[in-house]
């Protein structure tokens, strides 16, 4: 079925780059209507969506995050990648990749259907 | 923008009922019938258990439904069961290809 496995470093230095890839198996990376997803949990804390990217590569980014982020598909290998620079200790989180529902014909949606198991990154010296 | 705002905590006895509001602004929920509500258990990933408002993804139980009034959702869960423990999180669209989700509350099964 249908499977979202993200892949990351584990611990990150403040001031580098984050760098994350989710690898999508199980069904088609290039169906229209749907959008590919980074999302970040802090310990003890809330949901907070990084951004989405479609499959031809066009992204959108959360405001408050669009200076340090990046986003890249890459559709031979089923893959979307997020780059997060300049990270501190605030950016300490488990990183979830997603599947994000956006329209179906004349149909608009928007919401996470499928979730990977999510990537906990630790910035610290 | 804003994060939604959810009480911390809600909880309730087996088989009763307990509901869950998240308050957002004219910019998100009071405008776009988007939101969305997403269950997590301790450790795990969360799962999809209610989008635009009030439908239910396959395989999510018919106890669980959504509604909204002005600028707050609320997710009711009816028939409390043991395995409804978890976090709940809501989300909305916010205009211009964003999402905002909520601060999450924590349902205790007492």
């Amino acid at each position: 079925q249908f499977q979202l496995q993200e892949s990351g470093p584990g611990l990150v230095k403040p001031s580098e780059t984050l760098s994350l890839a989710c690898s999508v198996s199980g069904g088609s990376f290039t169906s229209p209507g749907y959008y590919w997803a980074w999302i970040r949990q802090p310990p003890g804390k809330g949901l907070e969506w990084i951004g989405s990217i479609s499959y031809s590569g066009l992204p959108y980014f959360n405001p408050s995050l669009k200076s340090r982020v990046a986003m890249s598909v890459d559709t031979s290998k089923n893959q979307f990648s997020l780059k997060l620079n300049s990270v501190t200790a605030a950016d300490t989180a488990v990183y979830y990749c997603a599947r994000d529902r956006r329209y179906l014909d004349w149909s608009l949606f928007w919401y996470f259907d499928l979730w990977g198991r999510g990537s906990l990154i630790t910035v610290s010296s | 923008q804003a994060a939604l705002s959810q009480p911390p905590s809600a909880s309730g006895s087996p088989g009763q009922s307990v509901t869950i509001s998240c308050t957002g602004s004219s910019g998100d929920v009071g405008t776009y019938d988007y939101v969305s509500w997403y269950q997590q258990h301790p450790g795990k990933a969360p799962r999809l258990m209610i989008y635009e408002v009030n439908k239910r993804p396959s395989g999510v139980p018919d106890r669980f439904s959504g509604s909204k009034s002005g600028n707050t959702a609320s997710l009711t869960v009816s028939g409390l069961q043991g395995e409804d423990e978890a976090d709940y999180h809501c989300s909305s669209y916010a205009g211009s290809n964003n999402y905002v989700f909520g601060t999450g509350t924590k349902v205790t099964v007492l």
